[in-house]
């Protein structure tokens, strides 16, 4: 069965600094991996995705995240965080076998702190 | 920019009572998803919808969860006869044309039964 692991719950970070959201993943066959933001009371919105090429992918709000297959990783980077950054984070595969649905992690929620 | 847009933003029902939650889906998108998400948890598949009927379905889409499109723009989700299990943040979600990749969100509606 295809899955995703967010092993963070929470990740804090000063504003400014380099942040790090942890992603695994289990798939058969090449992964489509994606990274959706949630603000509070609000719904997912499309960050980036990995579906083939270049192992560094870059998103929007300078995101970017790093397709790892021997380690099978899609950590969420970015170099510099800011407050606004704040959120639930939640990582995505798509069903390759199925209608291509999502199966989402469990979020990590992002605290930027000023 | 298009989006996906969802009414209600909250609706709040009974135990017992139906409620019908309405999407509208980018104009030219052509695969429909209903997913949810738990106060606190994680989103899960509901089902896939193409070519009006139901190309997949989870095993919490049971036989008191129902959608259709009635006039060819609308996408509803249907619940028959609500429990109190069934209180969430329901998320419609669109898919363009073969090759797109990532799925579009509406903003969600929270229902809450009581």
């Amino acid at each position: 069965a295809q899955s995703v692991a967010q092993p963070e719950d929470q990740v804090n970070v000063a504003e400014g600094n380099p942040l790090t959201v942890k992603c695994t993943y289990s798939v058969s066959g090449n992964p489509y991996l994606f990274w959706y933001v949630q603000y509070p009371n609000r719904g997912l919105q499309f960050l980036l995705k990995y579906i083939t090429g270049d192992n560094l992918v870059k998103g929007s709000y300078g995101f970017e995240a790093e397709f790892n297959k021997s380690q099978t990783s899609f950590h969420l980077k970015k170099p510099s965080a800011l407050v606004s950054d704040s959120a639930l984070y939640f990582c995505a595969v798509r069903d390759n076998w199925g209608t291509d649905k999502l199966i989402f992690g469990t979020g990590t929620r992002l605290q930027v702190f000023p | 920019e298009p989006e996906v847009t969802q009414t209600p933003s909250h609706q709040v029902t009974q135990m017992g009572q139906e409620v019908i939650l309405r999407c509208v889906p980018i104009s030219n998108h052509l695969y429909f998803y209903w997913y949810r998400q738990i106060l606190g948890q994680k989103v899960e598949f509901l089902v896939s919808f193409y070519n009006n009927e139901i190309s997949e379905k989870s095993e919490i889409f049971d036989d008191q969860f129902s959608v259709e499109r009635p006039d060819g723009s609308n996408f509803t989700l249907k619940i028959r006869s609500t429990k109190l299990e069934d209180s969430a943040m329901y998320f419609c979600a669109t898919l363009g044309a073969l090759g797109a990749h990532e799925q579009f969100f509406g903003p969600g509606t929270r229902l809450t039964v009581l």
